[in-house]
């Protein structure tokens, strides 16, 4: 079984639209949380980290279900620009190298 | 101030050649990773070094692979001889700490082809 788990898409959605992603994970002893961009044929880039509260980056909303293993993010008033894979990220407690999931591609229309 | 770079950024190489990939992780990063991705699947991890030492190398996937970082600065990652499941995108990493307070910044990756 998958470490991390996601849709991977394509999720195709006007300008303006709010899109939703989530992804969950296998192991109970994830302690950390994080949703990387990455755009095509480049490095991927931390977008947030998620925590327990949830939280929010401007246009983006992350929340977290430790119960239900399951992570999820929220993009709202989409622009072109948000257009990319996003990946779902874990890291075990006690370790330090990073768990993927494949990947979900956004395309956002103009 | 300079990211991770990765060098070659492309390598097109034949069943049982080597080859050698190099990273360069931002200055005064200690930890640094290696990471790749093959077509289709997740990235997954390799391997670890905090300085010069391999504290991780539990992704390594055989012994055709070799990781270095002599003197904690660069680091290499040697395949020989490589095989055509080899083929994919690897990435390295660094980070200035360990732990969720410390970001890892990744390299646009070295995409290798195995034929």
């Amino acid at each position: 079984r998958k470490e991390v788990e996601q849709d991977p898409g394509p999720f195709n959605v006007p300008e303006g639209a709010t899109v939703a992603f989530n992804c969950t994970y296998s192991n109970s002893a994830s302690q950390s949380f994080f949703w990387y961009r990455q755009d095509c044929r480049k490095e991927p880039k931390l977008l947030m980290s998620v925590y327990s509260s949830g939280n929010e980056d401007g246009r983006f909303t992350a929340q977290l279900n430790r119960a239900s293993q399951y992570i999820s993010l929220l993009i709202r008033d989409s622009k072109l620009s948000d257009s990319a894979t996003y990946l779902c990220v874990v890291r075990k407690g006690g370790a330090n190298n990073l768990f993927f999931g494949t990947g979900t591609r956004l395309t956002v229309i103009p | 101030e300079a990211g991770v770079t990765q060098f070659p950024s492309h390598s097109v190489i034949e069943k049982g050649q080597t080859v050698t990939l190099r990273c360069d992780p931002i200055s005064g990063h200690d930890n640094l990773y290696w990471y790749r991705r093959v077509m289709g699947k997740e990235i997954k991890f390799l391997l670890h070094f905090v300085k010069e030492s391999k504290q991780d190398e539990s992704g390594m996937p055989n012994n055709r692979f070799l990781a270095e970082r002599t003197g904690g600065t660069y680091s290499t990652l040697k395949v020989q001889p490589a095989e055509l499941e080899d083929s994919g995108v690897y990435f390295c990493a660094s980070s200035q700490g360990t732990g969720t307070a410390y970001e890892q910044y990744f390299g646009p990756g070295t995409r290798l082809t195995v034929t």
